[in-house]
């Protein structure tokens, strides 16, 4: 069975530019986190969204937007780049809203320049 | 803010020891505490976890202790094996949303043969 998969693995871009993360659930989950996690640090919550509607968001500016779609795949869109959004973004599923036992794929390497 | 704290940021056993993991946290509302691993270019592998209405749990080598008056837990593992080497982080979550965990910054364990 396919666990967590995440597009691209690496991406390079440049300050200001727009980027777009995309994950797809391990099958019959339905909830999809998405997590920022910067070198020599834990990862840090963005957003929940389960049953295509957001149930949590962490504390990332508003240019931090995602988005779940009927099949359960979701995509996070990054505006106007800074540097310090360069960081490892890494999204997990589990069956339900409420499920600690996160199940997180390999993870998106984002460097800004 | 950090409300979950690994203040070891390495450690290292050699093989067939006990390896001890140390975690404190600040949040009373947390409810839930949990254990990954993450070998490199991998996600975190969800290893073993705890409610806080326990004071500890067991799952073959891995035994995760909670005391809540200290609010402090740690994470035995013996024996220790050269695969156990991996960054092994804590996390914790609280009624507010099971889904937003918040992580430790890591411990790097290295088991020496």
């Amino acid at each position: 069975d396919a666990g967590v998969t995440q597009s691209p693995t690496h991406l390079i871009k440049t300050r200001g530019q727009h980027v777009t993360l995309r994950c797809s659930p391990i099958s019959g989950h339905k909830s999809v986190s998405w997590y920022q996690q910067v070198l020599g640090q834990g990862p840090q919550f963005i957003f929940q969204y389960y049953e295509k509607e957001e149930r949590g968001r962490g504390n990332f500016p508003d240019r931090f937007s995602a988005r779940q779609f009927p099949n359960y795949s979701s995509e996070l869109n990054v505006n106007a780049l800074l540097l310090g959004d360069s960081a490892l973004y890494l999204c997990a599923s589990s069956l339900g809203a409420h499920n600690e036992k996160l199940f997180f794929g390999s993870g998106t390497q984002l460097s800004v320049l | 803010d950090q409300q979950v704290k690994q203040n070891s940021p390495s450690l290292s056993v050699q093989e067939g020891r006990i390896s001890i993991l140390n975690c404190d946290y600040t949040n009373s509302m947390f409810d839930y505490f949990l254990w990954y691993k993450k070998y490199p270019a991998e996600g975190p592998t969800f290893l073993i976890s705890i409610s806080s209405i326990k004071d500890k749990n067991e799952d073959g080598r891995f035994t995760v202790f909670l005391n809540k008056s200290a609010k402090h837990l740690s994470l035995h593992i013996v024996p220790s094996q050269p695969g156990d080497s991996a960054v092994y982080f804590c996390a914790a979550s609280g009624r507010e949303g099971a889904q937003k965990l918040v992580f430790g910054q890591g411990t790097r364990l290295t088991i020496n043969p």
